[in-house]
């Protein structure tokens, strides 16, 4: 099955600052990579996904990149803000096998905005 | 807001009871997942329900089970509880076209406390 590491853990700035969360996957046969922020007590949300037919997309402030051959995938978050802070979770998905169709997350990262 | 809703929001039991989580799925969504939030880490995959049958289960035992209906909204169930059910359990919609690569919308969670 997948397996879905990310790093850092914790990661602080100052606002106006840009932030990179790296996220590496086990399955080549992943092709789908949503990225989804969740703040205290609330539900994760979906901010930016990206699929393998293509190397990166960007909303606004937000940017996602893959690399199939080294097998990572990497959210960058420009411009940030206070109300970026939150934990943001990487997810890979299984292809098939008996886990069809579920998300594997990662760790979390722990982003906190200083004003 | 996502149009996923769960319920309850929050609940408590005691060990060796059983409780039973609802949610109703996106409109126009034929899939839902669940998953398992603890403390502090990422959602854990459960089982996901396709058009009322289960199209894949995680690492949990046969104590977790669920149902899905036709109006695709969804039961997850657990017997005997233990003190390490303990968390934030999570439904997932989805529409189930794209060979595990749909995006999952997440509800609010139902906490659930065992003591």
């Amino acid at each position: 099955g997948e397996n879905v590491e990310q790093h850092p853990s914790t990661l602080s700035v100052q606002e106006g600052d840009s932030a990179v969360i790296k996220c590496t996957y086990s399955d080549s046969a992943s092709n789908y990579f949503p990225w989804y922020k969740q703040e205290l007590g609330k539900r994760p949300q979906l901010i930016i996904d990206i699929r393998s037919n293509v190397g990166e997309k960007k909303d606004q402030r937000i940017a996602v990149t893959l690399n199939k051959t080294a097998k990572h995938f990497s959210l960058h978050i420009t411009e940030t803000q206070p109300e970026d802070s939150a934990v943001y979770f990487c997810a890979g998905p299984n292809a098939g096998g008996t886990s069809y169709g579920k998300l594997t997350f990662g760790q979390g990262t722990i982003l906190t905005v200083h004003p | 807001e996502t149009g996923v809703t769960q319920s309850p929001t929050h609940l408590i039991k005691t060990r060796g009871q059983q409780v039973t989580l609802r949610c109703s799925s996106q409109s126009g969504h034929n899939t839902v997942s669940w998953y398992q939030q603890a403390l502090g880490q990422g959602p854990q995959f459960i089982f996901q329900y396709y058009r009322e049958e289960e199209n894949g289960r995680g690492n949990f035992p046969p104590r977790f089970s669920g149902l899905q209906f036709p109006n695709y909204s969804s039961e997850l169930n657990v017997n005997a509880l233990e003190l390490d059910d303990s968390a934030l359990y999570l439904c997932a919609s989805s529409l189930g076209l794209a060979g595990g690569q749909e995006t999952q919308y997440f509800g609010p969670g139902t906490r659930l406390l065992v003591l």
